[in-house]
């Protein structure tokens, strides 16, 4: 199991580029969760999905898009590069059962700096 | 509506002695409350997990956090601090019901250093 997995771990885009964040899991999770981590506020929900198909804002979706075309991939793409959305970026899953949400595994993050 | 406040953005411990990370909760549900960790350039690792059974959870690496209603309170404990406990803990809600039922909320953070 190679568990949650994240590429790229570093990237540097300028500000107005767009580019796709990929997350893959291979646990055959049902919940897929992108989160965004800045200093001195924790983790913080961009948008999730309970299943292929299924996707939903979190708490600060503005400036991202997700889709969800198979259970083990959810790719966060930044439309629009800004300067606000320089961060690290954590994928997570987890199973989803009756409504239950289990433990979440997270990937190692997707550090993206915006120039 | 959910929130978590940890009380400390920086603890520093000496090896040995013991180790006290405070959480606080709000939540209008029974809520599952967690505590992870994240070592410098890693990912979230679990740490431990209240869900609504003991109120005093172990976890790994010898933490245990008690689960406080009355105090709305999950304070992360370990009886004697190692060096390798050196990295940043954040305390998780996931509320149990309403329209955000299942989402994490996260706490900003404690760093927990470790002299030798």
């Amino acid at each position: 199991n190679a568990g949650v997995t994240q590429t790229p771990k570093f990237q540097v885009l300028k500000t107005g580029q767009s580019m796709t964040l990929q997350c893959a899991q291979d646990m055959n999770h049902e919940y897929m969760s992108w989160y965004r981590q800045d200093p001195g506020m924790g983790l913080r929900l961009i948008h999730y999905s309970v299943g292929a198909g299924i996707t939903d804002q979190g708490e600060v979706p503005n400036g991202y898009n997700v889709s969800r075309s198979t259970t083990e991939d959810f790719p966060l793409r930044l439309l629009s590069a800004a300067p606000s959305q320089t961060s690290v970026y954590f994928c997570a899953s987890s199973s989803w059962t009756s409504g239950s949400l289990y433990e979440q595994y997270f990937g190692p993050g997707t550090r993206l700096t915006v120039t | 509506a959910q929130s978590v406040t940890q009380l400390d953005s920086h603890v520093s411990v000496s090896e040995g002695t013991p180790v006290l990370l405070r959480c606080n909760y709000s939540s209008s549900y029974s809520p599952s409350l967690f505590w992870y960790v994240q070592h410098p350039n890693k990912g979230l690792q679990l740490l431990l997990k209240y869900t609504s059974a003991a109120t005093l959870v172990k976890g790994i690496n010898g933490f245990e956090a008690e689960f406080k209603k009355s105090e709305t309170s999950f304070h992360l404990t370990k009886p004697s601090a190692h060096m390798s406990d050196a990295a940043e803990y954040f305390c998780v809600v996931r509320n149990a019901g309403g329209t955000s039922y299942g989402k994490l909320t996260f706490g900003q953070g404690t760093i927990l250093t470790v002299h030798p």
